[in-house]
């Protein structure tokens, strides 16, 4: 079965400071792997997705993320994190068994970012 | 920049009624999906909806659950008896031919009290 994991609840950064959030899968086959954000109240918002190609991909508001064959792993990453960021991740798998395109998700981290 | 909305943002509802959530997706979408994420609990799917009908759905989705997209635009999930533990927010999703990508509403808030 496919699955999605984010090992840590919660992630604590001061702004400025380089942010990771980790996500790790398990699928057969080639993963559709995405990251979405949840502000307070609001709704998921797409931030950046991996399906083929390179390994690092770029996302909305600064963010990128790396996909990692051989360690199973597609962290969140930014450079320079800013207080604006703080939210709530969550890592997602497309379900490729399914046939209408289902997404996955992790647990969620909540990024905190302190001043 | 075209989005999914949902309505309400907030229903309280008394057990045992019938609560129906509604959805616009984005005008062009082909692909409509609902999730419910219980507090402090990951999004999980329901259903996904293509072509006028159901194509998967989750072992959650039982026969209290129902959807339905009555015009061209709305896409509804229904919940004929609700109980104390449809408390959640569901989301509802979109997606057009050939994207990877899902859009997601802002979510409705469902109180069952």
């Amino acid at each position: 079965a496919q699955s999605v994991a984010q090992p840590e609840d919660q992630v604590n950064v001061a702004e400025g400071n380089p942010l990771t959030v980790k996500c790790t899968y398990s699928v057969s086959g080639n993963p559709y792997l995405f990251w979405y954000v949840q502000y307070p109240n609001r709704g998921l918002q797409f931030l950046l997705k991996y399906i083929t190609g390179d390994n690092l991909v770029k996302g909305s508001y600064g963010f990128e993320a790396e996909f990692n064959k051989s360690q199973t792993s597609f962290h969140l990453k930014k450079p320079s994190a800013l207080v604006s960021d703080s939210a709530l991740y969550f890592c997602a798998v497309r379900d490729i068994g399914g046939q209408g395109g289902k997404l996955i998700f992790g647990q969620g981290t909540e990024l905190s970012v302190k001043p | 920049e075209p989005e999914v909305t949902q309505t309400p943002s907030h229903q309280v509802t008394q057990m045992g009624q019938e609560v129906i959530l509604r959805c616009v997706p984005i005008s062009n979408h082909l692909y409509f999906y609902w999730y419910r994420q219980i507090l402090g609990q990951k999004v999980e799917f329901l259903v996904s909806f293509y072509n006028n009908e159901i194509s998967e759905k989750s072992e959650i989705f039982d026969d209290q659950f129902s959807v339905e997209r009555p015009d061209g635009s709305n896409f509804t999930l229904k919940i004929r008896s609700t109980k104390l533990e449809d408390s959640a927010m569901y989301f509802c999703a979109s997606k057009n031919r050939g994207a990877t990508e899902a859009f997601f509403g802002q979510g409705t808030r469902l109180t069952v009290v």
